[in-house]
């Protein structure tokens, strides 16, 4: 019963460094979803997929972009990393009107 | 543009204390979600309200939706340590996968 696995769960960058956050589910759920988390706030989408091949933006999409090439995996990426992406970061996954399962999440900290 | 509010932002009380969590917007929702997050981990969901002046019981847990399905409160009846966590409320629309979470309410149970 795996769920939603995310990697790495802490990450250290610098300014203007990429990286990649992984998430994989092994639930077959069609909707997956990226949140960031700030403190004292709630969460924020940004971006989601409906299904393979299928992605959309959200709430707060600028400096992320994501792909949905399986219908397991929603990687988030980060091309020039900047300090307000310094958050906590979610994927989740769900079916259609359904609630959402979360992973862990993954701390991120840019300075 | 879509907004939950909650209230109130932290609380902290005796265990066996009552304790109301609110959750209200000027927008109307289609369901309300009601999620508990604890330190390093995801959300996870408690309750799916979906009708208005819908009532739910989870144990000590008791959720209500607003009559005009805007609003929606969280009832805690003799709260124990174990209750602590992060509460979130969100609200899903038409489109149920694009949630509206609020900021959340930390609540702290001293034994």
């Amino acid at each position: 019963n795996a769920g939603v696995t995310q990697t790495p769960k802490f990450r250290i960058l610098k300014i203007g460094q990429s990286m990649t956050l992984q998430c994989t589910q092994d639930m077959n759920h069609n909707y997956m979803y990226w949140y960031r988390q700030d403190p004292g706030m709630g969460l924020k989408l940004i971006y989601y997929s409906v299904g393979a091949g299928i992605t959309d933006k959200g709430e707060v999409p600028n400096g992320y972009n994501v792909s949905r090439s399986t219908t397991e995996d929603f990687p988030l990426r980060l091309e020039l990393a900047a300090p307000s992406q310094t958050s906590v970061y979610f994927c989740a996954s769900s079916l259609i009107n359904s609630p959402l399962h979360f992973g862990n999440g993954t701390r991120l900290t840019v300075t | 543009t879509q907004l939950l509010e909650q209230s109130p932002q932290f609380l902290s009380i005796q265990e066996g204390e009552n304790l109301t969590v609110y959750c209200n917007s000027s927008s109307v929702f289609s369901s309300l979600q009601w999620y508990r997050q604890e330190p390093g981990e995801g959300p996870v969901l408690l309750v799916t309200v979906v009708t208005g002046g819908e009532v739910k019981k989870l144990k000590r847990l008791t959720f209500q939706f607003g009559d005009a399905r805007k609003d929606s409160s969280l009832h805690i009846t003799a709260a124990q340590p174990g209750d602590t966590g992060l509460y979130l409320c969100a609200g899903g629309g038409d489109s149920s996968y694009k949630l509206i979470f609020g900021s959340g309410t930390r609540l702290l149970v001293r034994p």
